[in-house]
């Protein structure tokens, strides 16, 4: 089976704190890419990082950072000093490789930052 | 920048009226995508189309169709809209090459509600 579990329904913080967001999967293929999006209010969702099962370095571009482990099936996102332009649901989403772009998509983290 | 761009923000219709919501990218896609996003659901997949003509069933395909005359173009079907059809459908696409066919790009999304 395939799948993506995001526990974590809402969060809200306080502008400056840090926050992560939980991804779990579950799938049998050996190679797969994970992927997190944002949703901002206006709707669109934006790409914001794509990682392949033999790649478990961790990845940090600006405030952003992801945290990929395979033993414990988990792509688990920071966001450092949060800011009130964080808010947003955030998804994760699974693609195994060969699945002619069938992405599978966790049920999203609604984030909202408090100035 | 990849631009998908679809017909309509908001559209209500009545049940049993025959709904079509466009989608159109200018980027030379060959992929194109339409998802429908469900709170607490996240975003799941109603068809896809890898070419001109060519279409696959997602995972929830029931109640709609597609159609893909021009590759720029990719059309969602309602052929009689019911009221669990009330929904956020979203429209993406995404390239052939090898580096950069697993990026989806999404449109802004059109919220329909079937009265």
């Amino acid at each position: 089976a395939q799948k993506v579990t995001q526990a974590q329904t809402e969060i809200s913080v306080v502008e400056k704190e840090d926050v992560t967001l939980d991804c779990v999967y579950e799938t049998r293929d050996t190679t797969y890419y994970l992927f997190w999006y944002k949703q901002p209010p206006s709707g669109e969702l934006v790409f914001l990082i794509r990682r392949n099962s033999f790649d478990e370095q961790n990845e940090i571009s600006g405030r952003y950072s992801w945290n990929f482990q395979k033993s414990t099936s988990s792509f688990n996102f920071t966001i450092t000093a949060s800011q009130v332009v964080d808010s947003a649901v955030y998804f994760c989403a699974l693609l195994n490789d060969g699945a002619t772009n069938k992405l599978i998509f966790g049920t999203g983290t609604l984030l909202a930052v408090q100035p | 920048d990849v631009k998908v761009t679809q017909s309509s923000r908001y559209l209500v219709k009545r049940t049993g009226e025959k709904v079509f919501l466009e989608c159109v990218q200018d980027m030379d896609h060959e992929n194109m995508f339409w998802y429908r996003q469900d709170p607490g659901l996240g975003l799941r997949l109603i068809y896809f189309s890898y070419d001109v003509k060519m279409k696959e069933k997602g995972d929830i395909p029931e109640g709609y169709s597609v159609s893909r005359e021009k590759k720029e173009r990719f059309s969602l079907i309602l052929e009689s809209a019911s009221t669990n059809q009330t929904s956020m459908y979203l429209c993406a696409s995404s390239p052939l090459s090898e580096k950069e066919r697993y990026e989806q790009y999404f449109g802004p999304g059109t919220r329909l509600t079937v009265t």
